[in-house]
């Protein structure tokens, strides 16, 4: 079974620019997390989807985060302007159903 | 809300020694609790987990007993190895609704020979 998917693995952008990351969960997990993860610090979600609809984004900055999740399967985050405090690893995972976590590579970002 | 507090790290041991690193949560109602690991370059992959209380999780000679009195959820290892040198994250979801998982901050393990 494969797993979880994430493009591109690093990322190094300026401030104020935009960057976009890229999920593929696991065949029929119908449940996606977007988790961001500070250096020595444990993940924190920043949005969930069942299927495609967003079921809990109150920790999503919305002024300049956005995700979507099209067609219940793939997932797109973006950060449009990125700050320095972006920094972090961007974390993908999916879940059957009310159970453990599956999770992806990430994706180091570093803003310049 | 739900939180998860877990043992400051790092934590380095020489191989063989005994490991327990400790996790307590504060939750309404009876999460489900994990125990993730973190591979340096890794994503978190999960190590074990118990469900309800009194429950053991156990996994490449890792446990964990969910303890509902003391709202712990400790893991130990009677012998690390250098391959057990990772970051652990202790996990609890919320027991109703939709699943949402709270981690702890993680501990660092370093296994030295």
């Amino acid at each position: 079974e494969a797993g979880v998917a994430q493009s591109p693995r690093y990322k190094i952008i300026e401030k104020r620019q935009s960057v976009a990351f890229w999920c593929n969960p696991i065949s029929g997990h119908a449940t996606l997390y977007w988790y961001q993860q500070i250096l020595g610090q444990g993940p924190k979600l920043l949005i969930q989807f069942q299927n495609n609809g967003v079921v809990d984004d109150s920790q999503l900055p919305k002024d300049r985060f956005s995700a979507e999740r099209l067609k219940g399967v793939d997932s797109t985050l973006k950060i449009q302007p990125a700050k320095l405090e972006d920094s972090a690893v961007y974390l993908c995972a999916s879940s059957p159903g009310l159970s453990e976590q599956y999770f992806g590579p990430g994706t180091r970002l570093t803003v310049t | 809300g739900n939180s998860v507090t877990q043992m400051e790290g790092p934590v380095t041991l020489s191989e063989e020694a005994f490991l327990t690193i400790n996790c307590t949560y504060t939750a309404t109602g009876y999460p489900s609790l994990f125990w993730y690991v973190q591979y340096p370059g890794e994503g978190l992959q999960l190590l074990l987990k118990a469900t309800k209380a009194d429950d053991k999780g156990s996994n490449k000679g890792f446990e964990a007993t969910y303890r509902k009195e003391t709202t712990s959820f400790h893991l130990e290892k009677g012998s690390v190895q250098v391959s057990d040198s990772a970051v652990y994250f202790c996990a609890g979801n919320n027991s109703g609704g939709y699943q949402k998982v709270t981690f702890g901050t993680g501990t660092k393990l370093q296994v030295i020979p």
